[in-house]
């Protein structure tokens, strides 16, 4: 199927720095997501993002969250400043849109924040 | 509050077997169903959906029974091979809203040689 790329795939910080997570979507995708799992858990959304504008966020989506996607290049997730609970699996998704309704996700980047 | 819940947690079945995993939700808005396939490691596969128009959906060895009025649905995965050895996970969401996916807990299978 399509694929959602993600960089890096795992991250390790000290609680209180900032983090850049990178989404490389499929190419023709207009819509994208992130999704948080923390180990054990289902996959949470976070936040969804079109025409660069974000148009659904969750509570899980704190203020310390900002998501963009500058001239077509990464969708980015930033963290800043980064808390112990931050630590999990960060998943982008995207889909085409325009009455398709199929999410396609990455491999996901593991954050842990010590 | 889980809005989508899988049974069971865990199952096991012999290769050649048909695995059932059951799904069901809460939110009525609910009309587009897509199962995930996620291996260790790995980010969730799209296995296979059901919009809730429809109350069978096929591809190969994969099948969505879908039941409106009960708000439940179940993967039928018929002569399971090993490699079919996953984490799925259901999924819904109301495509005429902001299409975020509600997910379950999922349901590890292992298939048995």
């Amino acid at each position: 199927g399509p694929k959602v790329l993600q960089i890096p795939s795992h991250q390790i910080i000290d609680m209180g720095q900032m983090v850049t997570l990178n989404c490389d979507p499929v190419s023709n995708h207009l819509y994208f997501y992130w999704y948080k799992q923390i180990l054990g858990q289902q996959m949470e959304f976070l936040v969804n993002f079109y025409n660069g504008k974000v148009m659904e966020k969750s509570k899980l989506f704190k203020d310390q969250f900002s998501v963009e996607r500058p001239d077509g290049s990464y969708f980015t997730l930033k963290i800043q400043p980064t808390a112990l609970e931050d630590s999990a699996v960060y998943f982008c998704a995207s889909s085409m849109g325009l009455g398709t309704y199929e999410q396609y996700f990455g491999p996901g980047t593991r954050l842990t924040v010590l | 509050q889980q809005q989508v819940r899988q049974s069971p947690q865990s199952l096991t079945v012999w290769e050649g077997e048909t695995a059932i995993l059951n799904c069901s939700y809460e939110n009525s808005a609910f009309d587009y169903f897509p199962w995930y396939q996620q291996f260790p490691g790995e980010g969730p596969a799209l296995l296979i959906s059901i919009l809730s128009v429809s109350n069978k959906k096929e591809d190969g060895r994969f099948t969505i029974f879908f039941n409106k009025r009960e708000k439940k649905l179940s993967l039928h995965i018929a002569d399971s091979q090993p490699g079919d050895s996953a984490t799925y996970f259901c999924a819904g969401t109301n495509t005429g809203g902001a299409d975020r996916l509600t997910f379950g807990k999922g349901t590890q299978l292992i298939i048995q040689p």
